[in-house]
């Protein structure tokens, strides 16, 4: 199998404070790592990309130093939404690639997150 | 242009009759094609892959791909209420940082009971 879990399921928090997301695979090791964000009723939005072991690639319009990524280690990448205001209100999905040879993308269950 | 493009629906169907969605793209270099599958309020959920042209049948799915034509086809037969989703097209292509991922914007599916 290819599983992918995230953590938490859904967060709510004030405005300003800071988010982690956490999205693991759980039975493979992911050379890479995908951040999307989902609007209600609109299409997945690329945030970022991230191999472990080096920086994260942004996607043009989104703020690297707001949506802070790590990928510390084949199983494990995290995003950080720092300062959350409630524009940043969203379902955030993880996914995951198992390796350079195949394109296949798994994705985590969702994090829903609500700014107040 | 956009990477691939899908028809938004919605797409209605009858219980137990086929349910036909497509997808193009613009790029010829495209190599891997993907057809994922959304519940409301959930992630997507990978249904089928396909990369070489012609017919690939898993259960009641089957994914087609014409290269020439830069379409890439999901055919769900005997379709299900529980069918009812938003259907996901992707496709990959390299550059120079590694294949990238392109979704459409999706297919929304309803199967009437």
């Amino acid at each position: 199998g290819a599983v992918v879990s995230q953590h938490p399921s859904w967060v709510i928090c004030k405005s300003g404070t800071s988010v982690k997301i956490e999205c693991r695979s759980l039975d493979f090791q992911a050379t890479t790592m995908f951040w999307y964000r989902q609007f209600p009723k609109q299409s997945l939005m690329l945030m970022a990309t991230s191999n472990e072991g080096s920086k994260a690639t942004y996607e043009q319009g989104v703020e690297k130093d707001k949506f802070l990524i790590n990928h510390a280690s084949l199983t494990l990448s995290t995003l950080t939404v720092t300062s959350a205001h409630p524009e940043d209100s969203s379902f955030y999905i993880c996914s995951a690639r198992r390796d350079s040879f195949t394109d296949t993308q798994y994705f985590g269950p969702g994090t829903r997150l609500t700014v107040l | 242009q956009k990477e691939v493009e899908q028809n938004s629906g919605p797409l209605s169907v009858p219980e137990g009759a086929i349910a036909s969605l497509n997808c193009t793209y613009s790029d010829r270099g495209s190599q891997s094609f993907f057809w994922y599958r959304q519940y409301s309020g959930k992630s997507p959920e990978l249904i089928m892959s396909i990369y070489s042209n012609g017919d690939k049948e898993d259960g009641r799915f089957t994914a087609q791909l014409n290269k020439a034509s830069q379409y890439v086809s999901l055919l769900i037969r005997d379709s299900q209420p529980s069918d009812s989703a938003t259907y996901l097209c992707a496709v990959t292509r390299g550059s120079n940082t590694g294949n990238q991922f392109y979704f459409g914007t999706g297919t929304s599916l309803t199967v009437i009971p």
